[in-house]
Protein backbone atom coordinates (compact mmCIF):
# COMPACT_ATOMS: atom_id res chain seq x y z
CA UNK A 1 0.00 0.00 0.00
CA UNK A 2 0.77 3.44 0.04
CA UNK A 3 1.95 5.74 3.19
CA UNK A 4 4.17 8.48 4.57
CA UNK A 5 6.23 8.42 7.58
CA UNK A 6 7.71 11.69 9.57
CA UNK A 7 9.23 12.57 11.88
CA UNK A 8 7.37 13.23 14.95
CA UNK A 9 7.55 17.00 16.28
CA UNK A 10 7.47 19.38 17.36
CA UNK A 11 10.69 20.83 16.62
CA UNK A 12 12.13 24.40 18.20
CA UNK A 13 15.19 25.40 16.33
CA UNK A 14 17.37 28.83 17.14
CA UNK A 15 17.54 31.21 14.12
CA UNK A 16 20.09 30.51 11.65
CA UNK A 17 20.21 26.60 12.58
CA UNK A 18 19.92 23.58 10.50
CA UNK A 19 16.87 21.93 9.46
CA UNK A 20 15.55 18.61 8.77
CA UNK A 21 12.99 16.99 8.82
CA UNK A 22 12.62 13.26 7.94
CA UNK A 23 10.17 11.42 5.65
CA UNK A 24 10.21 7.74 4.15
CA UNK A 25 7.35 6.18 1.95
CA UNK A 26 6.07 3.49 1.07
CA UNK A 27 4.21 3.00 -2.45
CA UNK A 28 3.47 0.85 -5.58
CA UNK A 29 5.57 1.72 -9.03
CA UNK A 30 6.66 5.20 -9.18
CA UNK A 31 5.32 8.08 -7.17
CA UNK A 32 5.25 11.65 -7.04
CA UNK A 33 6.75 13.12 -3.84
CA UNK A 34 5.80 16.65 -2.50
CA UNK A 35 6.42 19.02 0.58
CA UNK A 36 3.61 20.93 1.63
CA UNK A 37 3.43 23.81 4.56
CA UNK A 38 0.77 25.31 6.58
CA UNK A 39 0.95 29.15 8.09
CA UNK A 40 -1.02 29.57 11.27
CA UNK A 41 -4.68 30.17 9.85
CA UNK A 42 -3.75 29.02 6.22
CA UNK A 43 -4.29 26.50 3.67
CA UNK A 44 -1.27 23.80 2.35
CA UNK A 45 1.13 25.45 0.05
CA UNK A 46 3.36 23.65 -1.69
CA UNK A 47 6.97 23.92 -1.09
CA UNK A 48 8.81 21.73 -3.23
CA UNK A 49 8.28 18.43 -5.30
CA UNK A 50 10.09 15.63 -7.27
CA UNK A 51 8.72 13.19 -9.42
CA UNK A 52 11.16 10.81 -10.18
CA UNK A 53 14.09 8.77 -8.36
CA UNK A 54 17.53 11.07 -8.19
CA UNK A 55 15.63 14.44 -8.47
CA UNK A 56 15.94 17.02 -6.05
CA UNK A 57 13.17 19.79 -5.40
CA UNK A 58 14.22 23.37 -3.89
CA UNK A 59 12.62 26.78 -3.29
CA UNK A 60 12.76 29.04 -1.03
CA UNK A 61 16.40 27.46 0.45
CA UNK A 62 14.66 23.82 1.53
CA UNK A 63 15.81 21.12 -0.57
CA UNK A 64 14.52 17.08 -0.50
CA UNK A 65 16.18 14.45 -2.56
CA UNK A 66 14.48 11.70 -3.70
CA UNK A 67 15.84 8.79 -2.73
CA UNK A 68 14.15 5.38 -4.11
CA UNK A 69 17.01 3.26 -2.64
CA UNK A 70 16.22 4.42 0.94
CA UNK A 71 12.45 5.13 0.17
CA UNK A 72 13.24 8.69 1.62
CA UNK A 73 12.35 12.66 0.88
CA UNK A 74 14.01 14.47 3.46
CA UNK A 75 13.72 17.99 4.19
CA UNK A 76 16.21 20.11 4.78
CA UNK A 77 17.25 24.06 4.94
CA UNK A 78 20.98 25.07 5.80
CA UNK A 79 19.58 28.17 7.58
CA UNK A 80 16.16 28.78 9.25
CA UNK A 81 14.42 32.23 9.78
CA UNK A 82 11.42 33.08 12.25
CA UNK A 83 9.38 33.50 9.31
CA UNK A 84 10.19 29.72 8.62
CA UNK A 85 7.70 28.85 11.69
CA UNK A 86 4.99 26.34 10.50
CA UNK A 87 4.17 22.63 10.13
CA UNK A 88 5.38 21.18 7.39
CA UNK A 89 4.31 17.80 5.50
CA UNK A 90 5.00 15.05 3.56
CA UNK A 91 2.82 13.86 0.74
CA UNK A 92 3.17 11.41 -1.99
CA UNK A 93 0.99 10.81 -5.09
CA UNK A 94 1.13 7.29 -6.52
CA UNK A 95 1.71 6.99 -10.07
CA UNK A 96 -0.64 8.62 -12.66
CA UNK A 97 -2.43 11.76 -12.64
CA UNK A 98 -5.07 12.72 -10.61
CA UNK A 99 -4.70 10.48 -7.39
CA UNK A 100 -5.28 11.20 -4.01
CA UNK A 101 -2.25 12.28 -2.06
CA UNK A 102 -1.32 10.49 1.08
CA UNK A 103 -0.01 12.83 3.86
CA UNK A 104 2.26 12.46 6.81
CA UNK A 105 1.35 13.40 10.49
CA UNK A 106 2.73 17.01 10.17
CA UNK A 107 5.79 18.62 11.69
CA UNK A 108 5.68 21.82 13.62
CA UNK A 109 8.70 23.98 13.23
CA UNK A 110 9.12 27.23 15.82
CA UNK A 111 12.10 29.31 15.14
CA UNK A 112 13.38 31.51 17.66
CA UNK A 113 15.51 35.19 17.14
CA UNK B 1 -2.27 34.00 -8.78
CA UNK B 2 -5.30 31.80 -8.52
CA UNK B 3 -6.20 30.37 -5.66
CA UNK B 4 -8.73 27.27 -4.01
CA UNK B 5 -11.05 29.42 -1.72
CA UNK B 6 -13.40 27.65 1.17
CA UNK B 7 -16.30 29.22 3.00
CA UNK B 8 -16.86 29.17 5.69
CA UNK B 9 -13.98 29.16 7.15
CA UNK B 10 -15.30 28.05 10.81
CA UNK B 11 -18.70 26.09 10.86
CA UNK B 12 -20.73 24.88 14.53
CA UNK B 13 -23.27 22.53 14.38
CA UNK B 14 -25.30 20.34 16.52
CA UNK B 15 -25.21 16.60 16.04
CA UNK B 16 -27.28 15.01 13.73
CA UNK B 17 -27.54 17.90 11.79
CA UNK B 18 -27.10 18.77 8.06
CA UNK B 19 -24.16 20.40 6.78
CA UNK B 20 -22.72 21.68 3.26
CA UNK B 21 -18.69 23.05 2.98
CA UNK B 22 -18.48 24.98 0.10
CA UNK B 23 -15.28 25.40 -2.11
CA UNK B 24 -14.24 27.10 -5.61
CA UNK B 25 -11.23 25.35 -7.58
CA UNK B 26 -9.01 26.70 -9.62
CA UNK B 27 -10.99 27.53 -12.84
CA UNK B 28 -8.79 25.67 -15.52
CA UNK B 29 -8.86 22.23 -13.11
CA UNK B 30 -10.24 18.78 -13.70
CA UNK B 31 -10.18 17.09 -10.77
CA UNK B 32 -11.24 18.19 -7.45
CA UNK B 33 -10.95 16.85 -4.11
CA UNK B 34 -12.07 16.72 -0.27
CA UNK B 35 -9.63 16.08 2.53
CA UNK B 36 -10.47 15.93 6.08
CA UNK B 37 -7.25 16.42 9.78
CA UNK B 38 -8.95 15.30 12.44
CA UNK B 39 -6.80 17.34 15.55
CA UNK B 40 -3.65 15.73 16.06
CA UNK B 41 -3.96 13.44 13.31
CA UNK B 42 -2.89 12.86 9.78
CA UNK B 43 -4.72 14.68 7.10
CA UNK B 44 -6.63 12.04 5.24
CA UNK B 45 -8.37 11.73 2.16
CA UNK B 46 -11.87 11.47 1.68
CA UNK B 47 -13.29 12.13 -2.21
CA UNK B 48 -12.03 12.91 -5.38
CA UNK B 49 -14.28 13.88 -8.57
CA UNK B 50 -13.67 14.22 -12.37
CA UNK B 51 -15.60 14.85 -14.96
CA UNK B 52 -18.74 15.56 -12.79
CA UNK B 53 -18.35 12.22 -10.64
CA UNK B 54 -16.87 10.23 -7.93
CA UNK B 55 -13.39 8.69 -9.15
CA UNK B 56 -11.98 7.56 -5.95
CA UNK B 57 -13.28 7.56 -2.20
CA UNK B 58 -11.98 6.23 1.20
CA UNK B 59 -13.66 3.86 3.61
CA UNK B 60 -14.02 6.97 5.53
CA UNK B 61 -16.22 8.61 2.86
CA UNK B 62 -19.79 6.57 3.82
CA UNK B 63 -23.29 7.47 2.95
CA UNK B 64 -23.33 10.30 5.08
CA UNK B 65 -21.41 12.02 2.74
CA UNK B 66 -21.66 13.43 -1.00
CA UNK B 67 -19.86 15.83 -2.94
CA UNK B 68 -21.64 17.71 -6.07
CA UNK B 69 -20.63 20.70 -8.80
CA UNK B 70 -23.91 22.33 -8.44
CA UNK B 71 -22.68 24.84 -11.17
CA UNK B 72 -18.82 25.75 -13.17
CA UNK B 73 -17.58 27.17 -9.98
CA UNK B 74 -18.61 25.59 -6.63
CA UNK B 75 -18.00 22.41 -5.18
CA UNK B 76 -19.49 21.20 -2.23
CA UNK B 77 -19.24 18.65 0.55
CA UNK B 78 -22.50 17.64 2.35
CA UNK B 79 -22.76 15.62 5.44
CA UNK B 80 -25.90 14.58 6.15
CA UNK B 81 -26.77 13.87 9.85
CA UNK B 82 -23.38 15.31 11.10
CA UNK B 83 -21.49 13.02 14.32
CA UNK B 84 -18.99 14.22 16.89
CA UNK B 85 -16.11 12.43 15.56
CA UNK B 86 -17.06 14.29 11.74
CA UNK B 87 -15.18 17.48 13.86
CA UNK B 88 -11.87 18.55 11.78
CA UNK B 89 -10.90 20.38 9.14
CA UNK B 90 -11.97 19.79 5.99
CA UNK B 91 -9.48 21.17 2.83
CA UNK B 92 -10.63 21.48 -0.25
CA UNK B 93 -7.97 20.78 -3.16
CA UNK B 94 -7.88 21.17 -6.90
CA UNK B 95 -5.32 20.13 -9.72
CA UNK B 96 -5.00 20.02 -13.38
CA UNK B 97 -4.97 16.29 -13.47
CA UNK B 98 -3.49 15.05 -16.53
CA UNK B 99 0.09 15.54 -16.08
CA UNK B 100 2.55 13.22 -13.84
CA UNK B 101 3.55 14.32 -10.45
CA UNK B 102 0.78 17.04 -10.74
CA UNK B 103 0.50 19.20 -7.65
CA UNK B 104 -2.79 19.56 -5.83
CA UNK B 105 -3.94 23.12 -4.65
CA UNK B 106 -5.12 23.51 -1.67
CA UNK B 107 -7.88 26.16 0.24
CA UNK B 108 -7.48 27.34 3.77
CA UNK B 109 -9.98 24.90 5.05
CA UNK B 110 -13.01 24.73 6.77
CA UNK B 111 -12.83 24.13 10.58
CA UNK B 112 -16.11 22.02 11.41
CA UNK B 113 -17.41 21.65 15.40
CA UNK B 114 -19.49 19.23 15.96
CA UNK B 115 -21.81 19.77 19.31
Amino acid sequence: GNSVTQMEGPVTLSEEAFLTINCTYTATGYPSLFWYVQYPGEGLQLLLKATKADDKGSNKGFEATYRKETTSFHLEKGSVQVSDSAVYFCALSPSGAGNQFYFGTGTSLTVIP
Amino acid sequence: EPEVTQTPSHQVTQMGQEVILRCVPISNHLYFYWYRQILGQKVEFLVSFYNNEISEKSEIFDDQFSVERPDGSNFTLKIRSTKLEDSAMYFCASSHGTRWGDEQFFGPGTRLTVL
